[in-house]
């Protein structure tokens, strides 16, 4: 079964960039036509939408945050990435990486990461 | 956007009792040339991820139990769990996926009465 896995900082200084990468095992993130995707969650709030990229690199952002954001996908190393520059307070939150169904990129999220905790303070 | 509405904001029930709750989406969400409402639901337990409970609005995902179950069309739709069980204590929460951005409601938490 596919298993995601965030890792990265978890602490990030005011205006640096937030970079985090999510593993794919048990499947490959460049065979097939899977769109992949990150989702934060600030502390006791609801989810928001990141952003996502195709097997091919396509992407797609949330306009609230396309300014400051950009994700990759690495199918060397079977992973894609999120950067997430000129971070404030407001970014702190959990972020989950997940794989969107269905093979299309307007989906919903059959496959979640556990998630990892990023704070932004200096 | 697509502004994704949940109602109530939580609810409590007793054990084996029928939990329901609503989403309501700011625009309708069913496609018409397919029939299809690009709706989804997620259970979020205390430190943990989201789970795909139900997708295309009443599609149960693999392995979700029966007791839970997605109605609804257009821009209403409700999450019902037909007998509550201790484990389905957890935040709810609606996701439309009809165009981007892709967005959430802002959850029901379901606890036991």
């Amino acid at each position: 079964q596919l298993q995601l896995q965030e890792s990265g900082p978890g602490l990030v200084k005011p205006s640096e960039t937030l970079s985090l990468t999510c593993g794919v095992s048990r499947g490959s993130i460049g065979s097939s036509s899977d769109y992949w995707g990150w989702i934060r969650q600030p502390p006791g709030k609801g989810l928001e939408w990141i952003g996502t990229v195709s097997y091919s690199g396509s992407t797609y952002y949330n306009p609230s945050l396309k300014s400051r954001v950009t994700i990759s996908v690495d199918t060397s190393k079977n992973q894609f990435s999120l950067k997430l520059n000129s971070v404030t307070a407001a970014d702190t939150a959990v972020y989950y990486c997940g794989r969107l169904g269905y093979s299309r990129r307007e989906s919903y999220f059959d496959c979640w990461g556990q998630g990892t905790l990023v704070i932004v303070s200096s | 956007d697509i502004v994704m509405t949940q109602s109530p904001d939580s609810l409590a029930v007793s054990l084996g009792e029928r939990a329901t709750m609503n989403c309501k989406s700011s625009q309708s969400v069913l496609y018409s040339s397919s029939n299809n409402n690009y709706l989804a639901w997620y259970q979020q337990k205390p430190g943990q991820p989201p789970k795909l409970l139900i997708y295309w609005a009443s599609m149960r995902e693999s392995g979700v139990p029966d007791r839970f179950s997605g109605s609804g069309s257009g821009t209403d739709f409700t999450l019902t769990i037909s007998s509550l069980q201790a484990e389905d204590v957890a935040v709810y929460y609606c996701q439309q996926y009809y165009s981007s951005p892709l967005t959430f409601g802002g959850g029901t938490k379901v606890e036991i009465k």
